[in-house]
């Protein structure tokens, strides 16, 4: 496709569920990058790829959260046993090798009750 | 230390106003920067890349200082369509991107 796709756009999961969300980079950027967001709250970073590797994991709040990349384009990221506070708009983009500009997927809502 | 660091603002400002957003980074060897905007409820789109020699867009102009580290967001004749949340973006080392946490500016009428 022409821009980042994101896959749900909206996802209510009752607490302790385990959720997965995906991924589309650019055709052809090796970066792909996920961020959180809560609701008035800026970007908080949760991990970064390049390729298939992920050199930077530091931001993943937790164990439950998980994230991996295959064939270098899709990735999901997993978050087991969903919490309340896991409620956010989960935000992944991609850019050419890490430099320029990152373009920005819509993002996913997740919201756990 | 965060890695970059922004006024939150919020900036409310009328029609016509001249207005500035700055923001600081914290690692010297950063090479490229970027303010970012962000609608309501929308993700983050690029505004403008940020160059050692400062540039121009119409009515918005970015200026980099790298002896004290930190990058300007000047926006002349606001409108009310400038309404928005503008990030600052370093990517110190051409791999991973740092986000400010965004400066809110609503352009009254």
């Amino acid at each position: 496709g022409a821009g980042v796709s994101q896959s749900p756009s909206n996802k209510v999961t009752e607490k302790g569920k385990d959720v997965e969300l995906r991924c589309d980079p650019i055709s052809g950027h090796t970066a792909l990058y996920w961020y959180r967001q809560s609701l008035g709250q800026g970007l908080e970073f949760l991990i970064y790829f390049q390729g298939n590797s992920a050199p930077d994991k530091s931001g993943l709040p937790s164990d439950r959260f998980s994230a991996e990349r295959t064939g270098g384009s899709v990735s999901t990221l997993t978050i087991q046993r969903t919490q309340q506070e896991d409620s956010a708009v989960y935000l992944c983009a991609s850019s050419l090798e890490g430099a320029g500009e990152a373009f920005f997927g819509q993002g996913t809502r997740l919201t756990v009750v | 230390r965060k890695e970059v660091e922004q006024d939150p603002g919020p900036f409310n400002v009328p029609e016509g106003a001249t207005v500035a957003f700055n923001c600081t980074y914290s690692n010297s060897a950063s090479q490229s920067f970027f303010w970012y905007r962000q609608d309501c409820r929308k993700e983050p789109k690029l505004l403008m890349s940020v160059y050692s020699s400062g540039n121009e867009d119409g009515r918005f102009t970015a200026q980099l200082n790298r002896a004290s580290q930190y990058i300007s967001l000047l926006i002349r004749d606001s409108k009310l369509s400038d309404s928005a949340t503008y990030l600052c973006v370093v990517n110190p080392f051409g791999d991973q991107f740092y986000f400010g946490t965004g400066t809110s500016l609503t352009v009254i009428p």
